[in-house]
């Protein structure tokens, strides 16, 4: 079975700054799918960003990008001059290549962008 | 917005009675999923189904069931609702094998007394 673990239960930054967010894995996959959801006070679960594991580049999107580390089982987010909308839950997620049982989330962290 | 709905949203009920949650989707894809979520729990996997009757348990299916007798609806059960089940449910669409993000409907607050 796969574990997700979000270290931060709560981060707060100022407006622009920049921020990033942890999250480390578990798994005895060799490839797999990593991505970044973000949950708005709407509760509305949106996709940031995503990674194959099998592809050595950082995910970029914008404003978000990810420091990917495969032998570390690391997959942190960072969030580039932060947005008041920015603030929201966000969770970690592994899923396994053929997609066979889902997501499995972390627990989450609780970004506040400061004005 | 992957055109997926969840009926209802809001539901209120008490311990012991059956419950029904509908996720519809407009767009036909394949994979479907059931997740619930608590506070201090991240969103958790119930059921899923790779197609027409074709469905499987997650991580946290003890006391749910689910159903999918037409591409465009997977429905969850709960047979006689706990306290315990109380939670927000989400269901969730992927487009694989083409892609294999998977998107969310609204979700539905569920609450049993």
């Amino acid at each position: 079975a796969q574990t997700v673990t979000q270290s931060q239960p709560e981060m707060s930054v100022q407006e622009a700054e920049t921020v990033t967010l942890s999250c480390t894995y578990d798994t005895s996959e060799n490839n797999y799918y990593l991505f970044w959801y973000k949950q708005p006070p709407s509760r509305q679960m949106i996709l940031v960003i995503r990674q194959e594991a099998y592809k050595q580049q950082n995910a970029t999107e914008n404003r978000f990008s990810v420091n990917f580390q495969k032998a570390a089982k690391s997959f942190s987010l960072k969030i580039s001059d932060s947005q008041l909308g920015d603030t929201a839950m966000y969770f970690c997620a592994f899923m396994k290549l053929d997609g066979a049982d889902g997501l499995t989330f972390g627990k989450g962290t609780h970004l506040i962008i400061q004005p | 917005d992957a055109g997926i709905t969840q009926s209802p949203r809001h539901k209120v009920t008490e311990t012991g009675t059956p419950v029904t949650l509908r996720c519809h989707q407009t767009e036909n894809h394949r994979y479907m999923y059931w997740y619930r979520q608590d506070p201090g729990h991240g969103l958790r996997l119930i059921h899923y189904s790779y197609g027409v009757k074709d469905t499987d348990k997650g991580e946290v299916s003890d006391g749910y069931s689910v159903s999918r007798s037409k591409t465009e609806d997977f429905l969850l059960t709960l047979e006689s609702a706990t306290s315990s089940q109380t939670s927000v449910y989400f269901c969730a669409i992927s487009v694989q094998p083409e892609a294999y993000e998977q998107y969310f409907g609204p979700g539905t607050r569920l609450t049993v007394t």
